[in-house]
């Protein structure tokens, strides 16, 4: 089975700069998460998709940051204009269903604002 | 909410065993443990539901005492392929999304 898969795996941009993220969860998954993680710090959710709907998006800043997932399959997350504090791992990871089930996670975007 | 972990560090000899808690101040309905090794994604080891289970997974067991809100994750006759960071994710109510906490850095020497 083929695991949840992210791209690019690294980016390096400058601040002010917009970045877009792309990840494609294991098939069949319902659910959707992305998260940042500092270095040094635990994932932190920004947002929860359940197919296409979002389920929790309350710690995305959404001055900034967006994220859709169309047909409820892959999703993108794109940063505009970037800041020097999200430079982050970008991680998304997926479940099967709506219950507490495992999260998958993928190998993850490293991001470095400049 | 987010899980305190402690210890925040553990240096282990190979055989040696270690014992990492996780700590909510709100009522959980699930506690999941994960292994994250440097440059890599974190990987899923167990989840224990509310109502006290222990589980284990080869030499790594955990339990979730569902009174004092705490889970600690065992880790017995360590071997090298043990050291990562592992997180502990505490879930409020079933389909809420994780809170991690800060991670326990996890070191196994030879």
């Amino acid at each position: 089975e083929a695991g949840v898969a992210q791209s690019p795996r690294y980016k390096i941009i400058e601040k002010r700069q917009s970045v877009a993220f792309w990840c494609n969860p294991i098939s069949g998954h319902a659910t959707l998460y992305w998260y940042q993680q500092i270095l040094g710090q635990g994932p932190k959710l920004l947002i929860q998709f359940q197919n296409n709907g979002v389920v929790d998006d309350s710690q995305l800043p959404k001055d900034r940051f967006s994220a859709e997932r169309l047909k409820g399959v892959d999703s993108t997350l794109k940063i505009q204009p970037a800041k020097l504090e999200d430079s982050a791992v970008y991680l998304c990871a997926s479940s099967y269903g709506e219950a507490s089930g495992t999260q998958y996670f993928g190998p993850g975007t490293r991001l470095l604002v400049l | 909410q987010q899980p305190v972990q402690s210890p925040q560090a553990v240096i282990l000899r190979e055989g040696e065993d270690a014992v990492i808690n996780c700590s909510s101040s709100k009522a959980l309905y699930s506690v999941h443990w994960y292994r994250q090794k440097h440059g890599e994604a974190p990987v899923f080891l167990m989840i224990l539901l509310k109502g006290g289970e222990q589980k284990g997974h080869e030499k790594i067991s955990a339990s979730f005492n569902e009174k004092k809100q705490q889970s600690s994750l065992y880790l017995t006759a360590s071997q090298l392929s043990y050291s990562g960071t592992y997180f502990c994710g505490t879930e409020m109510n079933s389909g809420y999304a994780l809170n991690f906490g800060k991670g326990t850095s996890l070191l196994v020497t030879p």
